[in-house]
């Protein structure tokens, strides 16, 4: 079956830090990755996508590539920012299951100022 | 952009009531749409996919006769949590795609049991 690993959390950096939280994958065919960001209480938001390998995705400063050598997709920012501070979960979908999604366990990051 | 909105947003029960959960696609149709439960600090846990005009497809665990889910239209699915006890307290998350791989998540439902 399909799996998803993350870097165990918490992350605490300082702002403007340098962020990379790791993810692997494991899955029977092609599939579509995906980063969520979810703010305390409320529900997910799609960070950014990668469709197919070498696929770079990118939103708000943060980048991932799909790298299928590897079975990865790290999420990586330049500088964070305190309002960044969140839980990220890595996430993937089988493209024939209407969307249905594997997550990882998530990572808490806390910005400092 | 593609909005699922929940309703209501937080609820509280007493111990044997069911309550019930909408998730709304408020700008496209979803034929599928999936409910999440979530632990404090944990992921999400799939619980089952809900499908238009079906019955829905629960995943392993998971109790069909508690966790009640009807998908009466392109727009809305219902989860209903009968004789809801406190270990039934959690997130409760819908998500809802247009058909390819990306899902749109609602902002969830804090269920509380007392």
């Amino acid at each position: 079956g399909n799996s998803v690993t993350q870097m165990e959390g918490p992350v605490t950096l300082s702002e403007e830090a340098f962020l990379t939280i790791n993810c692997t994958y494991t899955a029977t065919g092609y599939p579509s990755l995906f980063w969520y960001v979810q703010y305390p209480g409320e529900g997910l938001q799609l960070l950014l996508k990668a469709t197919k390998a070498d696929d770079k995705g990118s939103n708000k400063g943060f980048e991932a590539t799909y790298r299928k050598e590897t079975t990865s997709f790290h999420l990586e920012k330049g500088s964070v920012q305190v309002s960044d501070s969140a839980v990220y979960f890595c996430a993937l979908s089988e493209n024939t299951n209407a969307g249905k999604s594997t997550f990882g366990d998530g990572t808490t990051l806390t910005v400092k100022p | 952009g593609a909005v699922v909105s929940q309703h209501p947003s937080w609820v509280i029960c007493k111990s044997g009531t069911s309550v019930k959960i909408e998730c709304r696609s408020l700008d496209f149709q979803a034929t599928t749409m999936f409910w999440y439960r979530q632990f404090p600090k944990k992921s999400l846990m799939l619980m089952a996919t809900s499908n238009e005009g079906s019955k829905a497809t629960y995943e392993q665990g998971v109790e069909k006769d508690k966790f009640l889910i009807n998908h009466a239209s392109l727009t809305l699915s219902t989860l209903t949590v009968t004789s809801a006890h406190p270990e039934d307290s959690s997130f409760y998350i819908c998500s809802a795609g247009e058909g390819g791989d990306t899902q749109y998540f609602g902002p969830g439902t804090r269920l509380t049991v007392l």
